[in-house]
């Protein structure tokens, strides 16, 4: 079973914020937070990950909580090229993800 | 660099056939990974190889075999083809620890009829 929930389900506007929710209640204090995409019809693609701290990069940000047991993560303007599943996995090592069903996301012109 | 490459794209079983997925990386990582998924699913790990010579179980291996050839290569075999094995198959490499950035292949979709 995934050690995260994520909505089945949102939608965006092209060009506006995303904040695309996880709760990981059960994490341990060495599990790293991943991210990874989707995109119809292709393998997933690494999208952003941590630990503690908030991460950015050219994709994307990630939002911890202090106590870690919720991350978000942040598209700061859709795009339609973005639409896709995305996955929150939370690992220690990571020689074992375990991908949910994740949260598919719509961006809507 | 061609990252993650399998073969073939596409392919058509019947119950009972025997088969061999292949998978190659150029990226020189460590493991290597086996993934299938079914319609409207996440991914489900079957295999994965954390070192060229070792092979581990994941979450759904009943069915499978697999062989680590080399660093590149990693194959799963499917000795005896079951309807329930209609799924895309997914190979990937990375490097564990931390990050642990895994670089996933484009697919194999495959039918068991």
């Amino acid at each position: 079973d995934a050690k995260t929930t994520q909505p089945n389900s949102m939608e965006s506007n092209e060009e506006e914020p995303v904040h695309l929710p996880c709760n990981h209640s059960t994490i341990s204090g060495t599990d790293y937070i991943h991210w990874y995409r989707q995109l119809p019809s292709q393998g997933p693609e690494y999208v952003i990950h941590g630990l503690t701290s908030n991460v950015n990069n050219r994709m994307a940000s990630l939002a911890i909580a202090e106590d870690r047991k919720s991350s978000t993560l942040i598209l700061h303007r859709a795009t339609l090229r973005d639409a896709a599943v995305y996955y929150c996995i939370s690992d220690n090592y990571g020689q074992n993800f375990v991908f949910g069903p994740g949260t598919r996301l719509s961006v809507l012109p | 660099n061609a990252g993650v490459t399998q073969t073939p794209k596409f392919q058509v079983l019947k119950t009972g056939q025997s088969m061999t997925l292949q998978c190659a990386q150029d990226m020189n990582h460590n493991s290597m990974y086996w993934y299938r998924q079914d319609p409207g699913m996440g991914l489900r790990l079957i295999y994965y190889s954390a070192s060229e010579g070792t092979t581990d179980k994941g979450e759904v291996p009943n069915g499978y075999n697999v062989s680590r050839l080399n660093k590149r290569e990693f194959s799963l075999r499917l000795e005896s083809a079951a309807p329930s094995q209609t799924s895309v198959y997914f190979c990937a490499s990375g490097m564990p620890g931390g990050i642990n950035e895994q670089f996933f292949g484009p697919g194999t979709r495959l039918t068991v009829l």
